[in-house]
């Protein structure tokens, strides 16, 4: 139902990311959300209805839609970014998109 | 403060099932739905089902169906998961979130209960 990629992209601090989620058929981007996770910690919601922030979110992150694809932008990375993060449309995940230190 | 704490760590014999808890506070338990989602070592995220607390109205993946039952105890505010028929697969992180009831993102985390299955 979702795809991302890349699997895994290799960035330093202060690049700029995007993420791409494809659905496989047309959707409201009104159900798509973008998670973070850390290991050891609990998912962490960035953005939901394709384009709107979570409380308490950096403006570093932003989403955007086209289509059946769907982006999240890193605007530049911090060292707390690093990262896997995943897109989700009802109760279907993506595969999830590391970002790690290069 | 709001938030959902889940039962502690289990450990189970392939075959048997696990009931994992979570309790919601303030307004958490009436206004929202409530998933579970499962993460086994080294792979991604996977929705499990979820509860409309106030109706007491449960769906399922469809990978679970059969399996899975999830239910809601509205005096206590809490939510339950229980699994049956439990393979080595099953082992995994599992968490309970706050959800939307219409546009399903989830905004609010347990810590995760983690149940490991072995003979």
């Amino acid at each position: 139902v979702l795809t991302q990629s890349p699997g895994t992209l290799s960035l330093s601090p202060g690049e700029r990311v995007t993420l791409s989620c494809r659905a496989s058929h047309s959707v409201s981007s009104y159900f798509l959300s973008w998670y973070q996770k850390k290991p050891g910690q609990p998912p962490r919601l960035l953005i939901y209805g394709a384009f709107s922030r979570a409380t308490g979110i950096p403006d570093r992150f932003s989403g955007s839609a086209s289509g059946t694809d769907f982006t999240l932008t890193i605007s530049s990375l911090e060292p707390e970014d690093f990262a896997v993060y995943y897109c989700q449309l009802y109760g279907f995940f993506g595969g999830g998109t590391k970002v790690e230190i290069k | 403060q709001v938030q959902l704490v889940q039962s502690g760590a289990e450990v189970q014999k392939p075959g048997a099932s696990v009931k994992v808890s979570c309790k919601a506070s303030g307004d958490t338990f009436n206004s929202y739905t409530i998933s579970w989602v499962r993460q086994a070592p080294g792979q991604g995220l996977e929705w499990m089902g979820r509860i409309i607390p106030l109706s007491n109205t449960p769906n399922h993946a469809q990978k679970f169906q059969g399996r899975v039952s999830i239910s809601a105890d509205e005096s206590t505010k809490t939510v339950y998961m229980e699994l049956s028929s439990l393979t080595s697969n099953d082992t995994a992180i599992y968490y309970c979130a706050r959800c939307d009831r219409t546009n399903w993102h989830c905004d609010l985390w347990g810590r995760g209960t983690l149940v490991s299955v072995s003979s």
